[in-house]
């Protein structure tokens, strides 16, 4: 069965640095979706793309994040520089369509555990 | 903006017997779609169900089941003949119908950790 392909699955970085995650949806998928997740809470939506498109990133704090996804299949998310507060699992996800029926399920990754030091 | 609460931090089960976790959601739409999703340890959350706002019917999907209740803005997931399998963390999610520009984020409750008892 096909997944959503996400790396590093661990980064360690250092408060300034820069780091950078790495997704691979679905074959087919269209819609590619960065969330967020705090350790004991749940996913908060960063970022969605439709193709190479940004339908929403109205939740992606824009000074220090940046994402894109230049062919519309692959899609990267960069932080430049880490501060602690974003230690967090960054997960992907995608769907086949949006817009209601079955083929707008979203389907997650496994996710990127960033540790900022 | 819509919100979503699961008030249940944690929730414990014995082996084979039933557990319903609960979820209560916010919102001034009517139309939309709630999910629940599992995320095992160490692995990758996966849908476990779905209800269309305007279905009155309940979802189910083989051992899992839900109670919609639209006009108390519910939305509870029963699990029978609980299996050490279905240890993990369940979150409620809530997704509009009528999203501008194709925007269709889900927002997540905080999730229950589920234990099973063997």
């Amino acid at each position: 069965e096909a997944e959503v392909a996400q790396s590093p699955r661990y980064k360690i970085t250092e408060k300034s640095q820069a780091v950078a995650f790495w997704c691979d949806p679905i074959s087919g998928h269209a819609t590619l979706y960065w969330y967020r997740q705090i350790l004991g809470q749940g996913p908060e939506l960063l970022v969605q793309f439709q193709d190479e498109s940004v339908v929403d990133d109205s939740q992606l704090p824009k000074d220090r994040f940046s994402a894109e996804r230049l062919k519309g299949v692959d899609s990267t998310l960069k932080i430049q520089p880490a501060e602690l507060g974003d230690s967090a699992m960054y997960l992907c996800a995608s769907s086949l369509d949006p817009g209601g029926g079955a083929t707008d399920t979203q389907y997650f990754g496994p996710g990127t555990r960033l540790t900022v030091l | 903006a819509q919100t979503v609460t699961q008030s249940q931090p944690e929730m414990s089960v014995q082996e084979a017997e039933t557990v319903t976790l609960s979820c209560t959601y916010d919102t001034s739409e009517s139309d939309y779609y709630l999910f629940w999703y599992k995320q095992p340890p160490s692995r990758q959350m996966i849908l476990v169900i779905r209800q269309e706002a305007y279905k009155q019917q309940n979802a189910t999907e083989n051992r899992f089941s839900v109670n919609f209740q639209k006009a108390a803005k519910s939305f509870s997931l029963k699990i029978s003949d609980s299996q050490l399998g279905d240890a993990a963390m369940y979150f409620c999610a809530y997704r509009s119908a009528f999203s501008g520009g194709g925007a269709d984020g889900l927002t997540f409750g905080k999730g229950t950790h589920l234990i099973i008892q063997p």
